[in-house]
């Protein structure tokens, strides 16, 4: 079955420093994968997505990602972090459905904290 | 151009009541998903509409079901509510379902079951 971990909980950061929040998915395929942001109480906002062609994908607000299909990974970078990053970042994996289309599988979520 | 629409944002009910809650997407998005959002579970999807038909669906019981409208908007229902089924629901609108096409969400409608 097709899964996406996050393996960080929670991440604290200083305000100014780098950032990476990790993803691993698990398909027979190269899926379409996607990195969302949600505030407390809030819907959920893409920050970026990956279908095919350059591995390396710039996203709102200044964050980055890089598919790596040997290590199923699509990891999320911001070169440095703000105050207002502080939120929960979900990756997600779209996966074909057998009726068409396809859904979101989304990982556990990462809660980012910034420090001042 | 206007985001995802939902609607109501907050809801309290009763257990043993029923509730419909509404999605208006995207204009020109023909595709809508919905998404159950918990502490516990996570993001769960319930199912996708496309063209008012149900292509697909989560694993969640008969209780939970939807429909779509001929101009998109697509409303899901809960019967016989449970404690359990309190949860943030989100929709997500896509311009059509096949392939990776990305999804935006709307704020979500917060369910409350006392």
């Amino acid at each position: 079955a097709q899964s996406v971990t996050q393996p960080d909980i929670h991440i604290t950061v200083s305000e100014g420093a780098s950032l990476e929040l990790r993803c691993n998915y698990s398909y027979g395929a190269t899926p379409y994968l996607f990195w969302y942001v949600q505030s407390p109480g809030q819907g959920l906002q893409l920050l970026l997505k990956y279908f095919s062609g350059d591995t390396l994908v710039q996203g709102i607000k200044g964050f980055e990602a890089e598919f790596k299909r040997s290590q199923s990974s699509f990891n999320l970078r911001k070169p440095s972090v703000h105050w207002s990053d502080a939120a929960e970042y979900f990756c997600a994996v779209g996966f074909p459905l057998t009726g068409g289309g396809n859904k979101l599988t989304f990982g556990t979520g990462t809660q980012l904290k910034v420090e001042l | 151009k206007a985001g995802v629409t939902q609607t109501p944002r907050y809801l309290i009910k009763t257990r043993g009541q029923q509730v419909t809650l509404s999605c208006s997407p995207i204009s020109g998005h023909r595709s809508v998903s919905w998404y159950q959002q918990t502490p516990g579970q996570g993001l769960q999807f319930l199912f996708e509409y496309f063209s008012e038909t149900q292509r697909n669906k989560g694993n969640f019981p008969g209780r939970f079901s939807g429909r779509q409208f001929s101009n998109s908007r697509s409303e899901m229902n809960v019967s016989t509510l449970e404690l359990g089924d309190s949860a943030l629901y989100l929709c997500a609108s896509s311009l059509v379902p096949q392939g990776g096409t990305e999804a935006f969400f709307g704020q979500g409608t917060r369910l409350t079951v006392v």
